[in-house]
């Protein structure tokens, strides 16, 4: 079965550099979210869309921004870097309504950045 | 404010023996899915059981099975037949299904070795 796909898988970027993520959700399903998982942590939700709108937002910073595309897929921006946002993000996708499952959100294989 | 709980850090078993890991959580939400995450030493994160808290019967999915009990807001996993392959860091996960948030809440995740 076809997964959410990650590109790319490894980043390595200096400070105050940009780097862009995009995420490829599983075919059919329309709704988007992005998590953060700092080293030994737990992931963070940043923010989700769904059939193109935001809809909803954690704590994501004001230097990153994303946004879902006509073909669903996604992409999350991250502009002035920290060596705070060395991070696996990871994108997810589920969907839509209606039956048991349909709120399982099933993650890509995750991007690994690192800030130097 | 949601907010899940685990507190075995670690957790140590044999194989082909079941171990149970566990979960509690909290929420002023009468609707919502609990969900356990495996996320194995190479990163990704597996999805492998949900629990709606309006379904009657405990989930099970394969060797997992989701021990759940509402009153007690527990939502333990339960691995029959440990294998090798099971050592991995296990994530529990809450979404509440009325408010209109969709984001995943985790908690901080228990790591399950498995001995031969």
């Amino acid at each position: 079965a076809a997964g959410v796909i990650q590109s790319p898988r490894h980043l390595i970027k200096e400070k105050r550099e940009t780097a862009t993520l995009k995420c490829y959700p599983i075919p059919r399903h329309d709704t988007v979210y992005w998590y953060q998982q700092g080293p030994g942590q737990d992931p963070q939700f940043l923010i989700s869309f769904y059939e193109k709108m935001q809809s909803d937002k954690g704590s994501i910073p004001d230097r990153f921004s994303a946004q879902q595309f006509s073909d669903y897929h996604s992409e999350l921006n991250m502009s002035s870097l920290e060596l705070g946002d060395s991070a696996l993000y990871f994108c997810a996708s589920s969907r839509p309504g209606g039956g048991p499952g349909q709120e399982t959100q099933y993650f890509g294989p995750g991007t690994r950045l690192l800030v130097l | 404010a949601q907010k899940i709980t685990q507190t075995q850090p670690g957790m140590f078993v044999q194989e082909k023996e079941a171990v149970t890991l566990d979960c509690t959580y909290d929420t002023s939400d009468q609707s919502y899915g609990l969900f356990w995450y495996k996320q194995p030493s190479s990163g990704e994160m597996i999805f492998l059981i949900y629990q709606g808290s309006y379904d009657e019967q405990n989930a099970t999915e394969g060797r997992y099975s989701l021990n759940f009990q509402k009153a007690r807001k527990s939502a333990n996993l339960v691995i029959s037949a440990s294998q090798l392959g099971d050592s991995a860091m296990y994530f529990c996960a809450m979404r509440e299904l009325n408010t209109g948030f969709q984001k995943l809440v985790f908690g901080t995740g228990t790591r399950l070795l498995v001995s031969p």
